[in-house]
């Protein structure tokens, strides 16, 4: 696609429920990356993933979350039982892998809401 | 594993003053990029440096790359109020781990007219 497309692009869900967010990346970027933004903060590092394998999980807060991608592209985002502090913007960025050298394309985020 | 510092982490500056954002890195990097994410929106690339001392110039946003490539720096000449808003950057570590690019905590500008 054109550029990297997060959905939904809002979601609000009751405490407890388990939520699933979706990131179509930029065709052929072999990197996809999930970040974590509250409001009026930084970006917090989740997961990153080379094609469909994930060399670094350490950004993922609690077994509640979960990510997987597969083949090479869509990636998809869980959040078990979600919890009030969970709230937040959830950004993915792809990126092309070349001569050692890549830039993050992000796309537009999902907002999450748990009441 | 790889930090990426970044200070300050709010600026108010008056409209037409000058600003500067600096970042630095635990370990010596591949490359430095730099983004901008504007209040609502999405974090967007403005640059990337790759070679030691180098400097880049984008109208009145100056990028400098530490000689040792450890740190950077991002200077804004004349604020204007379209300059608002975050400003990361990012180090892509030049031992290839597996996280690759690691963003910087960020710094918030805030211009006043």
């Amino acid at each position: 696609g054109a550029g990297v497309s997060q959905s939904p692009s809002n979601k609000v869900t009751e405490k407890g429920k388990d939520v699933e967010l979706r990131c179509d990346p930029i065709s052929g970027h072999t990197a996809l990356y999930w970040y974590r933004q509250s409001l009026g903060q930084g970006l917090e590092f989740l997961i990153y993933f080379q094609g469909n394998s994930a060399p670094d999980k350490s950004g993922l807060p609690s077994d509640r979350f979960s990510a997987e991608r597969t083949g090479g592209s869509v990636s998809t985002l869980t959040i078990q039982r979600t919890q009030q502090e969970d709230s937040a913007v959830y950004l993915c960025a792809s990126s092309l892998v070349r001569g050692g050298l890549q830039t993050a394309f992000f796309g537009q985020g999902t907002r999450l809401t748990v009441v | 594993g790889q930090q990426v510092m970044q200070i300050p982490q709010y600026q108010h500056v008056q409209e037409g003053e000058d600003f500067t954002t600096y970042c630095n890195s635990s370990t010596t990097l591949s490359n430095i990029q730099w983004y901008k994410q504007r209040p609502g929106g999405h974090p967007v690339f403005l640059i990337q440096l790759v070679k030691s001392g180098e400097v880049k110039k984008q109208k009145r946003l100056t990028f400098q790359f530490g000689e040792a490539k450890k740190n950077s720096s991002l200077h804004i000449t004349a604020t204007q109020t379209t300059d608002v808003g975050t400003y990361f950057c990012a180090g892509l570590d030049k031992s290839g781990s597996a996280r690759q690019l690691t963003f910087g905590s960020g710094t918030q500008l805030t211009v006043l007219p």
